[in-house]
């Protein structure tokens, strides 16, 4: 079964700090990878997907993921971090056809 | 376009009372799905709806029950409320009749278990 550890449940930064989420995943089968996010009191939200080719994705508000198959592993990053970036992000990888593993989710804290 | 929509947002039960989840889709979405998510614990699926008129377990199925009702909408019902089912579920859709896709997800339900 397939599985996803995200390190570390919050992440602390200063505003204009490089931000880092990580995320490693297990899988039997070439992954489909994905970052959400989750402001308070609201559904997730897709940030980005790798699904195949580049490994260097691209998503929304600034964001991007490398998918390094030879590390497992699938890291957020925004160069440099805003107050409304405060939010819990998820990880999660393709299990099967149609259904999504999620790991523990990241609380990210920004501060001024 | 409303996207995913849920209700009801908040709920209290007693233990051992009954409710029924509502989610409602208007993206012509195939698959539907329903979470929970518990502190520290993630999203975990409860159950999931491939194409409209299928119904499959998830992780943790135990103590819920749902119906795909037409392709629009797919329910969760607990017949027997439990405090361990104190929990904030969420409703999603996905395009994919194959493969896999981005899921969307609705606000939530916000349950109490007493």
């Amino acid at each position: 079964a397939q599985s996803v550890t995200q390190l570390g449940s919050h992440v602390s930064v200063s505003e204009g700090a490089l931000v880092l989420l990580r995320c490693n995943y297990s899988s039997s089968v070439p992954p489909y990878l994905f970052w959400y996010v989750q402001y308070p009191n609201q559904g997730l939200q897709l940030l980005l997907k790798y699904t195949t080719g580049a490994t260097l994705v691209k998503g929304i508000n600034g964001f991007e993921a490398e998918f390094k198959k030879s590390e497992t592993s699938f890291h957020l990053t925004k160069p440099s971090a805003h107050m409304s970036d405060a939010a819990e992000y998820f990880c999660a990888v393709s299990e099967g056809f149609q259904k999504l593993v999620f790991g523990t989710g990241t609380r990210l804290l920004v501060s001024p | 376009n409303a996207g995913v929509t849920q209700t009801p947002k908040f709920q209290v039960l007693k233990t051992g009372q009954s409710m029924t989840l509502q989610c409602a889709q208007d993206m012509n979405h195939n698959s539907m799905y329903w979470y929970r998510q518990d502190p520290g614990m993630g999203l975990r699926l409860i159950y999931y709806s491939a194409s409209e008129g299928t119904t499959d377990k998830g992780e943790v199925p135990n103590g819920y029950n749902v119906s795909r009702l037409n392709k629009r909408e797919f329910s969760l019902r607990l017949e027997s409320a439990a405090p361990s089912q104190t929990s904030v579920y969420f409703c999603a859709s996905s395009e994919a009749l194959r493969g896999v896709d981005t899921q969307y997800f609705g606000p939530g339900t916000r349950l109490t278990v007493l």
